[in-house]
């Protein structure tokens, strides 16, 4: 089974701290993704990889970074975290070229800014 | 164009009802509908999934209907169970595309018992 593991299921930081978020795959994926998600909003993709240190912007990635440098693993910075980015972060990673696209999810990570 | 809406926000059911979930997208070229279900505490994952080339597609309880002239899709529970309750996520990509999806806003769904 695919498994993505993401490094804290709760994290509470304090506004302007540097915050790092971190999710492991271990079936070898290409595709890499970080999401963040708000009652109402779904699912808003933040960055995504496709290849080790590879990245793209995905619709929301203002006030974060990432981070690619081993195939398995992909890296969520908050350089300086502020309170609108209390939210549950999601990781997810895919095969590349796959018929279906299908996404493998972590159990997220829920990150409160004070 | 890269939207997808998705609606109810919510949705309450009785056990053995069938539980209607609507999707619309604006763009053309998408050519992939999956639907995430995704359990308290747990990461979304891939339920079902329909290609526009056919109207419906089924598998057990669960079933996408998908009307390509009026760019909308839908996910049908039949016979709904309290194991059922969940949020549930559509999503619309391009087979070509680097394997980004564009997910709706999801549904959370309530079945009663």
């Amino acid at each position: 089974d695919v498994k993505v593991t993401q490094s804290s299921r709760y994290l509470v930081k304090r506004t302007g701290e540097k915050v790092f978020l971190e999710c492991v795959q271990d079936m070898d994926h290409e595709n890499m993704f970080w999401y963040r998600q708000d009652p109402g909003l779904g699912l808003r993709l933040i960055y995504f990889s496709y290849d080790v240190k590879m990245k793209e912007k995905g619709d929301i990635p203002e006030g974060y970074s990432v981070s690619r440098e081993k195939k398995e693993r992909f890296s969520l910075i908050l350089e300086s975290a502020s309170t609108n980015q209390t939210s549950m972060y999601l990781c997810a990673s895919s095969v590349s070229g796959s018929y279906n696209h299908e996404q493998f999810f972590g159990p997220g990570t829920r990150l409160t800014v004070l | 164009q890269q939207q997808v809406k998705q609606s109810p926000q919510s949705l309450i059911v009785q056990k053995g009802g069938i539980s209607i979930i609507n999707c619309a997208y604006e763009n053309t070229a998408f050519d992939y509908f999956p639907w995430y279900q995704q359990f308290p505490g747990k990461g979304p994952a891939l339920l079902i999934a329909i290609r526009p080339d056919v109207s419906e597609k089924k598998e057990g309880r669960f079933t996408i209907s998908f009307n390509k002239s009026a760019k909308q899709f839908s996910l049908h529970i039949m016979d709904s169970q309290p194991g059922d309750s969940a949020t549930y996520f559509c999503a619309a990509t391009f087979s070509s595309n680097t394997g980004k999806l564009i997910f709706g806003q999801g549904t959370t769904l309530q079945v009663k018992p």
